[in-house]
């Protein structure tokens, strides 16, 4: 089975504060995403990667930056932290398409909250 | 862009009963779709998808859903629910040669009452 995990389940951070999350996946998946949660708006794309050292913008990349150095790791920086970032984090992974599925595996979760 | 609509945000049903949770995509391209299910303070689980071919797909946990392209709808139902089935269901569209990306809806919190 697929395995994403983070590095938190809980955080707490003050305002202005630099913030790593971190995630892991076991698969050798080439696509990694960030996406927070938060009520009534569903999961929203922070960003995205497809391969080491690529990056791509996702809906709502304000704010945030990634960073993937290894294929398992895809990092999510929150480079000064506001309160209108507190919310739930969820990493996932994929294949590339055209091999055969289509589907994310997702981690955990991560509830971030800054205050 | 395509977007995906959940009709409802929350659907309360007692145990036992049949339950259907309404999804509505737009898309000017064909699409795969998904449903996921998120039980409380877990990640998001693969329930089933459509690719291709018969449009009734069945999944985990008894679920099953149906793809109708010209209402572009892919409404999930459950004929018996349970307790266990409480939940966050949410609706998902993929387009093709997208790189996998994932549009959601906005969720869907599906409450079982004894």
């Amino acid at each position: 089975d697929v395995k994403v995990t983070q590095s938190s389940r809980y955080l707490v951070k003050r305002t202005g504060e630099k913030v790593f999350l971190e995630c892991v996946q076991d698969m050798d998946h080439e696509n990694m995403f960030w996406y927070r949660q938060d009520p009534g708006l569903g999961l929203r794309l922070i960003y995205f990667s497809y391969d080491v050292k690529m990056k791509e913008k996702g809906d709502i990349p304000e704010g945030y930056s990634v960073s993937r150095e290894k294929k398992e790791r895809f990092s999510l920086i929150l480079e000064s932290a506001s309160t209108n970032q507190t919310s739930m984090y969820l990493c996932a992974s994929s294949l590339i398409p055209g091999q055969g599925k289509y589907e994310q595996y997702f981690g955990p979760g991560t509830r971030l909250t800054v205050t | 862009a395509q977007s995906v609509t959940q009709l409802d945000s929350q659907v309360p049903v007692f145990e036992e009963a049949p339950v259907e949770l309404r999804c509505n995509y737009s898309s000017s391209v064909s699409v795969y779709l998904f449903w996921y299910v998120q039980y409380p303070n877990q990640g998001l689980q693969l329930l089933l998808k459509y690719l291709s071919g018969s449009t009734l797909v069945k999944g985990i946990n008894g679920f099953e859903a149906e793809f109708n392209k010209s209402q572009t709808s892919f409404h999930l139902r459950k004929p018996s629910v349970h307790i266990s089935d409480t939940a966050e269901y949410f609706c998902a569209v993929s387009v093709y040669n997208a790189g996998n990306m994932l549009t959601f809806g906005g969720g869907t919190r599906l409450m079982v009452k004894p």
